[in-house]
């Protein structure tokens, strides 16, 4: 039972370059959802998906894009990596429903130098 | 608008003693949802608890136990007698039924030191 698999869980980058976070799971989740976690700010929401064709805007959207072209996937790309985008990166599925609990990946570390 | 504050950053505490730890939500809606998850050292989040907003009964497990109070907007939680493996960061959580599409708010987290 894999749940929600993240790849890469360590990544360095140079300023400028881009990259894919890549997020599966099998649990045929509607809701998909990307975080960033940063020391004292918690988790934020970067981007998310109701579901296959559907994305919108979370609280941290700059400088990301994502797109969902199966329910399975929902890959995060950082278009010219910058220093600010240093941080454990956590990619969540759950139910289409406010109530139901998220399940987490295990984390991407990016390291923007 | 939601938001989610967890004013106690982190708490040391010796093994063996209760500990509280905080949540104080704002929300516009009378329907929601509050979850905890347990972040170890390992990285990876685990849920904890989900409550919805018209179910003020405490909740107990085990050692763990929660505390809705709608009145204060807080959803504490509480460790007894806790041990070193109770050492992660916390954080609360708040989703609201209304949006059409939902959203997770998180707290900024507190890390709990259980100290041997």
């Amino acid at each position: 039972n894999a749940g929600v698999t993240q790849t890469p869980k360590f990544q360095v980058l140079k300023t400028g370059q881009s990259m894919t976070l890549q997020c599966a799971q099998d649990m045929n989740h509607e809701y998909m959802s990307w975080y960033r976690q940063d020391p004292g700010m918690g988790l934020r929401l970067i981007h998310y998906s109701v579901g296959a064709g559907i994305t919108d805007q979370g609280e941290v959207p700059n400088g990301y894009n994502v797109s969902r072209s199966t329910t399975e996937d929902f890959p995060l790309r950082l278009l010219s990596a910058a220093p600010s985008q240093t941080s454990v990166y956590f990619c969540a599925s759950s139910q289409g429903t406010a109530a139901a609990e998220a399940f987490f990946g295990q984390g991407t570390r990016l390291t923007v130098v | 608008a939601q938001k989610v504050t967890q004013a106690q950053t982190e708490i040391s505490v010796v093994e063996k003693e209760d500990v509280t730890l905080d949540c104080v939500y704002e929300t516009r809606d009378t329907t929601y949802y509050l979850f905890w998850y347990k972040q170890p050292p390992s990285g990876e989040l685990v849920f904890l608890i989900r409550r919805n907003s018209f179910d003020e009964q405490n909740e107990i497990s085990g050692r763990y136990s929660w505390n809705f109070q709608k009145s204060t907007s807080s959803f504490n939680f509480t460790i007894t007698a806790s041990q070193v493996v109770d050492s992660a960061v916390y954080f609360c959580a708040l989703s609201e039924v209304r949006l059409v599409a939902y959203k997770y708010i998180f707290g900024t987290g507190t890390r709990l030191k259980v100290l041997a």
